[in-house]
């Protein structure tokens, strides 16, 4: 066990619609940084954000926004779906701010099924 | 394009031998991170290799990253069943960049 955690587990939905994926990092952690996972794709670095800021983007679609919070969780916001975003979508965390160089913990995913 | 290859893709040895794992780029890196992941969880770093030259050992594991700080390896010694996983290598270019191999998956038959 991580101590990051994700919710939902899974997730399935249609083409054109909008879903939030919630991860709450580890206690003390003020990074939360938002992945994708597909088969053609491997693992991509969506977004970074720190202590409630934008540190780091990735390779996130238009169609995707995050946040994190005042309480640090974050939430990872997927609208006009479409079949392709189907993945694992893992949130990880760590106390610091390097990409380069810190720890991150990764929480267990959320597997989104597009229909 | 891959900015980092992974070789090889997929590995199915015995328990007790030896295997490299391989991640290459044309590309220099800031840091090179090593994980391995099991089926329906996420990934768990095993290393982080910062240094050109730079070798690290953890236990049967030996990570080394080229002297260009392009290009890495990944040693197993003496394979157990245990070692069973995806193994994915990632790239990182200063503060806003981290790039992932696509992955080795690795299977020990015992």
């Amino acid at each position: 066990d991580s101590g990051v955690t994700q919710t939902p587990k899974h997730l399935i939905t249609a083409t054109g619609q909008r879903v939030t994926l919630r991860c709450s990092p580890r206690s003390g952690d003020l990074s939360v940084y938002w992945y994708q996972q597909s088969l053609d794709q491997g693992l991509q670095f969506l977004i970074q954000y720190y202590n409630g800021e934008e540190r780091a983007k990735g390779n996130i679609l238009e169609r995707f926004s995050a946040q994190q919070f005042p309480d640090l969780h974050s939430e990872l916001n997927l609208s006009s779906l479409e079949l392709g975003d189907s993945a694992l979508y893992f949130c990880a965390s760590s106390v610091g701010t390097s990409l380069s160089t810190d720890t991150q913990y990764f929480g267990p995913g959320t597997r989104l099924t597009v229909l | 394009t891959q900015l980092l290859e992974q070789s090889p893709q997929f590995l199915s040895i015995q328990e007790g031998e030896n295997l490299t794992v391989y991640c290459n780029s044309s590309s220099v890196f800031s840091s090179l991170q090593w994980y391995r992941q099991e089926p329906g969880e996420g990934p768990v770093l095993l290393v982080t290799v910062v240094t050109g030259g730079e070798v690290k050992k953890l236990k049967r594991l030996t990570f080394q990253f080229g002297d260009a700080r392009k290009d890495s390896s990944l040693h197993i010694t003496a394979a157990q069943p245990g070692d069973t996983g995806l193994y994915l290598c990632a790239g990182a270019q200063g503060a806003q960049k981290l790039v992932f191999g696509q992955g080795t998956r690795l299977t020990i038959n015992p």
